[in-house]
């Protein structure tokens, strides 16, 4: 089955950038999507289609999608954005999800 | 504004069928695909399946044998069913609507419930 790899974990101090990864088999050649979760919250989609933003989510969220690795960036990080972050795909139309990576705010 | 609430028991017995409801105010599941995603506590989100509009449906490997996704009977709402449970299906379950069609990959989960937490003990 495909599988979708996250650090567990990535810090940031504020006003600086966060880079989280998500790696997969080709995973350049698939969509991916990004979701935020806080805590006790349902997530939030943040990006779709790579590099896409909803309605509402600032621009200091962007992502891209490359080789085998999707990365989703948030310039000038503010502490509102410490929560988990999961990336999506589909493969052979089973959504996959990775295990999250934990974004903390210095 | 499309809202999405999950409904149900909160306690399901080991060895029965969990079933939840995912009731859709401020659209309707006609031209979308709806899903089902849940999270065992501390844990990351898992895909359970999905189905479209018109009834098509795909369900993760892992749970196929015990997952069946339908449309309701109204416009409006669609269900889950996962019999056998066991203490390892204890998650908070979300349903979401789904952009597009996941065959092309092109498909978001824009819309999510707010959540419900269902506990297997006996």
């Amino acid at each position: 089955s495909y599988e979708l790899t996250q650090p567990p974990s990535v810090s940031v101090y504020p006003g600086q950038t966060a880079n989280i990864t998500c790696s997969g088999d080709k995973l350049g050649h698939k969509y991916a999507y990004w979701y935020q979760q806080n805590p006790g919250q349902s997530p939030v989609l943040v990006i779709y289609q790579d590099r896409k933003r909803p309605s509402g989510i600032p621009e200091r969220f962007s992502g891209s999608n490359s080789g085998n690795t999707a990365t989703l960036t948030i310039s000038g990080t503010q502490a509102i954005d410490e929560a988990d972050y999961y990336c999506q795909t589909w493969d052979s139309s089973t959504g996959v999800f990775g295990a999250g990576t934990k974004l903390t705010v210095l | 504004q499309v809202q999405l609430q999950e409904s149900g028991p909160g306690l399901v017995k080991p060895s029965e069928t969990l079933s939840l409801t995912c009731s859709i105010s401020g659209g309707f599941i006609s031209d979308y695909y709806w899903t089902w995603v849940r999270q065992p506590p501390g844990k990351g989100l898992e895909w359970i399946g999905y189905i479209s509009y018109n009834g098509d449906t795909n369900y993760n490997p892992s749970l196929k044998s015990r997952v069946t996704i339908s449309l309701g009977t109204s416009k409006n709402h669609f269900s889950l069913k996962l019999n056998s449970v066991t203490a390892a299906d204890t998650a908070v379950y979300y349903c979401a609507r789904v952009t597009g069609p996941p065959v092309l990959g092109s498909g978001a989960l824009d819309y999510w419930g707010q959540g419900i937490l269902i506990t297997v003990s006996s």
